[in-house]
């Protein structure tokens, strides 16, 4: 109903895999968001994305690289998967800054 | 990147107003002033943002000083469901990397 999903909605992975995160947008908005949430740490931008294959880093970008090859869906990996990495992922969505910013339901990894 | 502070927590009654403040004072003529809120176990929930002059919604109302470097968020009568975690950020139209949380105002409502 609001227009971005997130896939999947939980994940449980090992050590050391591979993880592809899919964020898909139906509001054909120009900036994407890739956020992780802890305890403790509030919401830490990882990567963002500002048009098709225009993509840069967060604050928190080590082990994450991000790719949008089309403007409704941005993929945030895990190359090799680590404990430190078990956390709450939301992207997030906007047209700029004169309009709202519209948040996914989240994705729950955990790396064990 | 221009920053905000917020109190770390507030507390309101029910049906009572609810005003939260956010400083910022670096703020350039060019950022919106957004606020969101996260419930429990949920993502980010867009409530309100603006420019220059007050705005009110359906959910609440920003007041925005007019030297800008301030605002406030007005919940006109707080219920057992505004209690989240209250986000105020600056963001420019174009420049959709400044999207930065901070930790936000915890707000609990007592019944």
């Amino acid at each position: 109903d609001a227009g971005i999903t997130q896939s999947p909605r939980h994940k449980v992975t090992e050590t050391g895999t591979p993880v592809t995160l899919r964020c898909h947008q139906t509001e054909n908005h120009r900036y994407m968001y890739w956020y992780r949430q802890d305890p403790g740490h509030g919401l830490r931008l990882i990567h963002y994305s500002y048009g098709v294959k225009d993509t840069d880093k967060g604050e928190v970008s080590d082990g994450y690289s991000v790719s949008r090859s089309k403007t409704e869906d941005f993929l945030l990996t895990l190359e090799s998967a680590t404990s430190s990495q078990t956390s709450v992922y939301f992207c997030a969505i906007s047209g700029g800054g004169r309009f709202g910013y519209t948040f996914g339901s989240g994705t729950r990894l955990t790396v064990v | 990147d221009a920053k905000t502070t917020q109190p770390n927590s507030m507390e309101s009654n029910e049906e009572e107003p609810v005003h939260l403040p956010c400083n910022h004072s670096t703020i350039s003529g060019t950022d919106y002033i957004h606020w969101y809120r996260q419930l429990p176990s949920q993502g980010p929930e867009y409530v309100i943002h603006g420019l220059t002059s007050n705005v009110n919604n359906r959910m609440a109302s920003l007041a925005i000083a007019e030297d800008r470097k301030s605002s406030t968020l007005i919940l006109h009568r707080a219920t057992l469901r505004d209690a989240a975690v209250y986000y105020c950020i600056l963001t420019g139209d174009n420049y959709g990397q400044n999207f930065v949380f901070g930790p936000g105002t915890r707000l609990s409502v007592l019944p």
